[in-house]
């Protein structure tokens, strides 16, 4: 079993409001990506942190940020919720960005917008 | 773009027969492939990668780059192997880009 670490398990927020959810990377891993999976569909990429600064950003708005800390710990914000936007949020944590290694994911937190 | 395509989102297959999962890729650069699996009330987790030419719990997956696919196999399927499979793209030209692109993922059942 990895490392890594996700809260809350779920959530329930309404459209317009904001949430935060938080990721415990696995120890030693500087990279952390963070992922949406809605019903039905794959995870998608929505960004990517190394060593605390954004490191490559898939198709989402910009109501969607984070922000990775020093100590292995990282957060996804979301503004303006959309009803679009309830989902599974994964996170997934590496040791070195652009490198071949294996990308270990946390059980998701799973977010519901009314 | 790159994209990855799963053909089959659910599939069952006989305890002991053989079992292919399908995933056909489109990249123009120089994609490395993986297979995550899903088992019930568990994480996502790694199976296998191309560039590790290993076999993982009885499963073998071939790039196969002229035909832009990774199609998983398991000559033998068991019981256990029952789960959520997401064939899963990541793109290594460009250095620090740590993007996975997956499939919508096939359910395998395998039936006693």
């Amino acid at each position: 079993e990895t490392g890594v670490t996700q809260s809350p398990t779920h959530l329930i927020k309404t459209r317009g409001q904001q949430v935060t959810l938080r990721c415990s990377s696995q120890s030693g891993h500087n990279t952390v990506s963070w992922y949406q999976q809605a019903l039905g569909q794959g995870p998608q990429f929505i960004f990517q942190y190394y060593r605390e600064e954004e490191n490559g950003r898939g198709n989402f708005p910009p109501r969607f940020s984070g922000l990775q800390f020093p100590n292995y710990s990282s957060e996804l914000n979301v503004n303006a919720l959309e009803l679009d936007d309830s989902a599974l949020y994964l996170c997934a944590s590496s040791l070195l960005a652009g490198s071949t290694d294996t990308q270990y994911f946390g059980p998701g937190t799973r977010l519901t917008v009314l | 773009a790159q994209r990855v395509t799963q053909p089959e989102k659910l599939l069952s297959v006989f305890k002991g027969a053989p079992v292919e999962l399908k995933c056909n890729y489109s990249y123009s650069g120089s994609p490395e492939l993986f297979w995550y699996v899903q088992y019930s009330r568990q994480r996502l987790q790694l199976l296998l990668r191309h560039i590790s030419r290993e076999s993982i719990k009885g499963f073998t997956a071939d790039l196969n780059k002229g035909e832009t696919s990774f199609h998983l196999k398991k000559p033998f399927a068991q019981e256990e192997d029952s789960a959520m499979y997401y064939c899963a793209l990541k793109d290594i030209s460009n250095f620090g880009n740590e993007k996975l692109t997956f499939g919508t993922g096939t359910r395998l059942t395998i039936i006693p």
